[in-house]
């Protein structure tokens, strides 16, 4: 595997339902993000990990909930989501956190769909 | 806040035809800018980025944007559009201090290609 690989892809869960994104960087990175892609809106950050520990949380709901155990991998997991939680989720990778001219490296990303 | 503009969520060219797509920011110091392009089913791919070392910035796949501060503006070109340009093109802003740059994306704006 190469890059930021993320599964599953696609994900259906009901609203009392407790699931979990995984993501997995192979580019040796120091630092990881997850990213919420709704139609018609800008990528909104949830988070940011930077070695392990989270350096940023954009007032994301409490049902998301992020765990970094090592900085190659990245979960979020899912509980007691809302129908407007559906979106594809982005994990993203970059050598560190906060740089200016960091370029990030995006996973293809989780497809959820919240019933 | 610094923030971005993408006008026009959905440009059609035909292809060989010229591919222009546009960015605004607003920020009250140089901006850091860059260009993704984010395919079908795949995660976001850095095309190029504005560092302030030159205003005309060369990306991949033969795109490149340029930086006019007198206009605010970052659009993106490419000279001949090719059926496999097709796919959702971002801009974004980095924003920050030292050490705690994120980005701020725009809403992103859909390339369609005709034959």
């Amino acid at each position: 595997e190469t890059g930021v690989t993320q599964t599953p892809r696609h994900l259906v869960m009901g609203m009392t339902n407790k699931k979990s994104l995984k993501c997995e960087q192979h580019l040796g990175h120091n630092a990881m993000y997850w990213y919420k892609q709704s139609a018609k809106k800008p990528l909104e950050l949830m988070f940011v990990y930077s070695l392990e520990e989270r350096v940023e949380n954009n007032s994301v709901p409490s049902r998301f909930s992020p765990e970094c155990p090592n900085s190659s991998h990245l979960f979020l997991h899912l509980h007691t989501l809302q129908p407007e939680d559906s979106a594809l989720y982005l994990c993203a990778s970059s050598q560190q956190a906060g740089g200016a001219y960091n370029e990030q490296f995006f996973g293809p990303g989780t497809r959820l769909t919240v019933l | 806040a610094q923030s971005v503009t993408q006008l026009g969520s959905h440009v059609s060219v035909s292809e060989g035809a010229l591919v222009l797509l546009r960015c605004n920011y607003s920020s009250s110091v140089p901006p850091y800018l860059f260009w993704y392009v984010q395919y079908p089913n795949q995660g976001l791919q850095l095309l190029l980025k504005y560092t302030s070392a030159a205003t005309l910035v060369k990306g991949i796949n033969g795109f490149e944007a340029e930086f006019k501060k007198s206009e605010t503006s970052f659009h993106l070109t490419k000279p001949s559009a090719h059926m496999s340009d097709a796919a959702e093109y971002f801009c974004a802003v980095s924003e920050g201090t030292s050490g705690t740059y994120k980005y701020i994306f725009g809403t992103g704006t859909r390339l369609k290609v005709l034959a």
